[in-house]
């Protein structure tokens, strides 16, 4: 069964500190990988998505890493600020269905000032 | 305009009810998608369109019934529906339903049956 997992679940750390967010997936045979943000009661915001050929992507003071032998992936956020609380999805596509994305969990976020 | 809106923002409706959802982009994408996320849960997915046709996901309910009148435009009709449909529904879209794509979430239609 194809499953993603992240970890921690919650997350809470003082203003200014970087931090790393971790993805892992039990089937390595992806396509790619996204990482969400989601504010409470809200949709999904698209952060960054790594293609299967990829290592990492960078968006400003986000850089996704992707490791597809060991089935993992991360998400460092540098220099915190509490506007970055919120829960963060990480989503994998195997390919096949249509747009069938499998998400995990995720992690929520809190900033605090 | 890298918008997907949703509408109403919030629904209250009873078990003997009919209510439709709606989702519009204009970004000029030919996927669309349906997905319920329950409280503290990972979205899941229930439909996709791809250039107007459906793509059915097997687990989802007849009580459920999608409607793509157009590429921009995608509808959920809701019918008789039970107190654990309640949840948050997101569209999304995506430029072709390929995958291997972006796909673009709107704000979400939270719904609540009594």
């Amino acid at each position: 069964k194809q499953e993603v997992t992240q970890i921690p679940a919650a997350l809470s750390v003082p203003e200014g500190e970087n931090l790393v967010l971790n993805c892992s997936f039990t089937d390595s045979a992806i396509y790619n990988l996204q990482w969400f943000r989601q504010d409470p009661g809200k949709g999904l915001t698209s952060l960054l998505l790594i293609q299967s050929s990829q290592r990492e992507q960078t968006s400003g003071r986000l850089n996704a890493s992707l490791d597809k032998s060991s089935g993992r992936s991360t998400l460092y956020i540098a220099a915190s600020q509490p506007g970055d609380s919120a829960t963060y999805l990480c989503a994998v596509y195997y390919g096949g269905s249509q747009g069938n994305l499998i998400f995990g969990k995720g992690t929520k976020l809190s900033v605090k000032p | 305009d890298t918008e997907v809106t949703q509408t109403p923002k919030h629904l209250v409706m009873g078990m003997t009810n009919k209510k439709s959802l709606k989702c519009e982009q204009h970004m000029g994408h030919r996927a669309m998608y349906w997905y319920k996320q329950k409280a503290k849960k990972p979205p899941e997915l229930m439909f996709v369109y791809s250039y107007e046709k459906l793509s059915i996901n097997e687990s989802v309910p007849s009580r459920f019934s999608p409607e793509c009148p157009n590429s921009s435009l995608l509808n959920l009709h809701l019918h008789a529906l039970q107190p654990e449909d309640s949840a948050l529904y997101l569209c999304a879209s995506s430029q072709s339903g390929q995958g291997q794509e972006t796909q673009y979430f709107g704000p979400g239609t939270r719904l609540l049956v009594l």
